[in-house]
């Protein structure tokens, strides 16, 4: 099975910062990764597929980037919505894979 | 509007069977490969199985293979999962998810909210 290594685990950032959270596979998925974010109480919500692509009606300020087994997502400029649980998750090989989650909070 | 709406959870004894299902509406379900994730505080977001589109492949968590059954009836539009042989383990919050596939690239797109399964006596 592919481990998807997430960190860190919890992070707090004021308002304007940018934060970076990163998930490193234990083997190369090819840009096979997405990224979620998950509110209090709600669901998980797509913000990146493919490594790299935006998600519709995801604002500007969420980016990702990576290859091979390296990948992370950026926020710049906090915002208080962004206050939530964010996951990776490989699509590249059988089991689907997630990150152990990253709780982002203000500080 | 696509939706996705899962029922069924509930309280059960070890060892005992319970089925969720989802409910889905807004799409042509056959054409989408459907999942169940399930997700608790100490384990996180798990995998648990798939059914590709048109039913064409099938696949399992190692943790459920052989106690878990995943179908299902487009003609009702419900994605079904048959859990039998329940542990104290299977205890999670269950998400349905549809994947998207783009050329080579797969990710959930839509989740519904959950159905609660817990395991004890």
């Amino acid at each position: 099975d592919i481990q998807m290594t997430q960190s860190p685990a919890s992070l707090s950032a004021s308002l304007g910062e940018t934060v970076s959270i990163e998930c490193l596979a234990s083997e190369g998925i090819s840009n096979d990764l997405a990224w979620y974010q998950q509110k209090s109480g709600k669901s998980p919500q797509l913000l990146i597929s493919a490594a790299s692509r935006l998600h519709d009606g995801v604002p500007s300020r969420f980016s990702g980037s990576g290859s091979g087994t390296r990948y992370s997502l950026k926020i710049s400029g906090m915002q208080p919505e962004d206050e939530a649980d964010y996951f990776c998750q490989q699509s590249h090989k059988f089991p689907l894979t997630f990150g152990s989650g990253t709780k982002l909070e203000i500080k | 509007e696509v939706q996705l709406v899962e029922s069924g959870g509930g309280l059960v004894q070890p060892g005992r069977s319970l089925k969720l299902s989802c409910l889905v509406s807004g799409f042509t379900f056959s054409d989408y490969g459907m999942h169940w994730i399930r997700q608790t505080p100490g384990k996180g977001l798990e995998w648990v199985a798939s059914v590709s589109s048109r039913d064409i492949y099938i696949y399992y968590a190692d943790a459920v293979k052989g106690r878990f059954t995943i179908s299902r009836d487009s003609a009702k539009n419900t994605l079904d999962l048959l859990m039998t042989s329940l542990r104290s383990e299977d205890t999670a919050l269950y998400y349905c998810a549809r994947l998207k596939t783009v050329g080579i690239r797969s990710y959930f797109d839509y989740w519904g909210r959950g159905a609660m399964v817990t395991v004890s006596s």
